[in-house]
């Protein structure tokens, strides 16, 4: 059965960076064609993806935060870590983490954490 | 701004076949990219619908299926449900520089 649960805090303020941690359960991240990504959705707005971080090592950001994002792994402790930069208000967002999965050219994600809510302000 | 572009609502009464569509382009799902579609009930975390353009996930039922034809994908439900009501997500690969994994503008599905 694969989980994931995100944790972090649930406010900071702006400027400030936020470090976001997925503990999942269920799966390898060593195994071919798996990896782990991070989604977020301002409140009322659609899905936006952030990062992701593959089987192989590999870490792809979405190029518009690309500056501002990085993503690790702790294998020891079957977690995966987004870290975001300078934070603003317009960040605010419920940030999900997902086990994700290679189909034909493109990954998705099947398999989502409950979202963890995080506001930015001072 | 997502590359990918959903309707912003559709509705239907229950029983009826709803429609949605995801428009794309060449860069994405033109270029060969498989599409995705998630389903999120409000203050719940989304849910793969399908996968690969067609595929179901154990679970789902055959009342949702998936195509794609050329730089738009659809997402059909028939038989719709009262539970059915919810935002619908498409979801595919960009090769170009506006967002490698993108997600649809989200689409808000009411049963009448």
């Amino acid at each position: 059965q694969i989980t994931l649960k995100e944790s972090g805090p649930t406010l900071v303020k702006p400027t400030q960076t936020l470090t976001l941690t997925c503990t999942f359960s269920g799966f390898s991240l060593s195994t071919s064609g798996v990896a782990v990504g991070w989604i977020r959705q301002p409140p009322g707005k659609a899905l936006e993806w952030l990062a992701l971080f593959y089987w192989d090592d590999d870490k792809r950001y979405s190029p518009s935060l690309k500056s501002r994002l990085t993503i690790t792994k702790d294998t020891s402790k079957n977690q995966v870590v987004l870290t975001m930069t300078n934070m603003d208000p317009v960040d605010t967002a419920t940030y999900y983490c997902a086990h994700s999965r290679y189909s034909t050219k493109s990954y998705y994600f099947d398999y989502w954490g409950q979202g963890t809510l995080v506001t930015v302000s001072s | 701004q997502s590359v990918l572009t959903q309707p912003p609502s559709v509705s239907g009464a229950p029983g009826q076949r709803v429609t949605i569509s995801c428009t794309g382009s060449s860069s994405n799902i033109g270029a060969g990219y498989d599409v995705h579609w998630y389903q999120e009930v409000p203050g719940t975390a989304p849910k793969l619908l399908i996968y690969g353009n067609n595929n179901r996930p154990s679970g789902v039922p055959d009342r949702f299926s998936g195509s794609k034809s050329g730089t738009s994908a659809s997402l059909a439900i028939t038989g719709l449900q009262a539970d059915d009501e919810a935002d619908y997500y498409c979801q595919s690969y960009d090769n170009s520089l506006s967002g490698l994994y993108v997600f649809g503008t989200g689409t808000k599905v009411t049963v009448l």
